[in-house]
């Protein structure tokens, strides 16, 4: 069974502070998917980055970046200078490369960030 | 413009009453999906469908039904709203055509409330 836990419940930081939120997922598949979601607090789901199993360079995108680490199973999300804007919940999201799964996005429970001017 | 549209925004409704959620999407993708967030933002899948075909449906009660008349279109039909059923409803869409999983891009949510 996959599982996708991020830890960190609610993260506070001032504006221009870096944050990094955690994710850490488990599944027995070889070939698996993993997404970062952002929910500001208008509601709608925003894609953020889609990285397959097998592509574990690192990512950036402007102030995002990301650290994808098969060794400790772990895809954390780091906002550099970070902005009141992105005040959101963040969610972490991993599918199977299985057709049968209907490639749902199995989620964890996000992270609430806070950041105050 | 806008890629997957779903209506109404908002649903207040009493217990026991059927109503359905519309889903559409523009984006000329093959799979749609419809998720319930709770209200302690936990995001779960109910169902897939891939052109038209219902591929995945999870512990969800069979009170709840999804339809798919067209691939553009999954719509949600709840029967005996039970209070339990009040949270935001998301229905997404991905291509679903390349043996992988595609990214999803989401709907803005329907917030169903059951008084």
């Amino acid at each position: 069974a996959q599982k996708v836990t991020q830890a960190q419940t609610e993260i506070s930081v001032v504006e221009k502070e870096d944050v990094t939120l955690d994710c850490v997922y488990e599944t027995r598949d070889t070939t698996y998917y993993l997404f970062w979601y952002k929910q500001p607090p208008s509601g709608e789901l925003v894609f953020l980055i889609r990285r397959n199993s097998f592509d574990e360079q690192n990512e950036i995108s402007g102030r995002y970046s990301w650290n994808f680490q098969k060794s400790t199973s772990s895809f954390n999300f780091t906002i550099t200078a970070s902005q009141v804007v992105d005040s959101a919940v963040y969610f972490c999201a991993l599918s199977e490369a299985d057709s049968n799964s209907g490639y749902a996005l199995n989620f964890g429970k996000g992270t609430s960030l806070l950041v105050t001017p | 413009d806008t890629a997957v549209s779903q209506t109404p925004k908002y649903l207040v409704t009493q217990m026991g009453n059927d109503k359905s959620i519309k889903c559409e999407q523009n984006l000329g993708h093959d799979t749609m999906y419809w998720y319930k967030q709770d209200s302690k933002k936990f995001l779960k899948i109910m169902f897939s469908y891939n052109n038209k075909e219902l591929i995945i449906n999870e512990t969800v009660p069979n009170r709840f039904s999804p339809k798919s008349p067209d691939k553009a279109h999954l719509n949600l039909h709840i029967n005996s709203l039970e209070l339990g059923d009040s949270a935001v409803y998301f229905c997404a869409s991905s291509q679903g055509s390349g043996g992988a999983p595609d990214t999803q891009y989401f709907g803005p949510g329907t917030r169903l409330t059951v008084l």
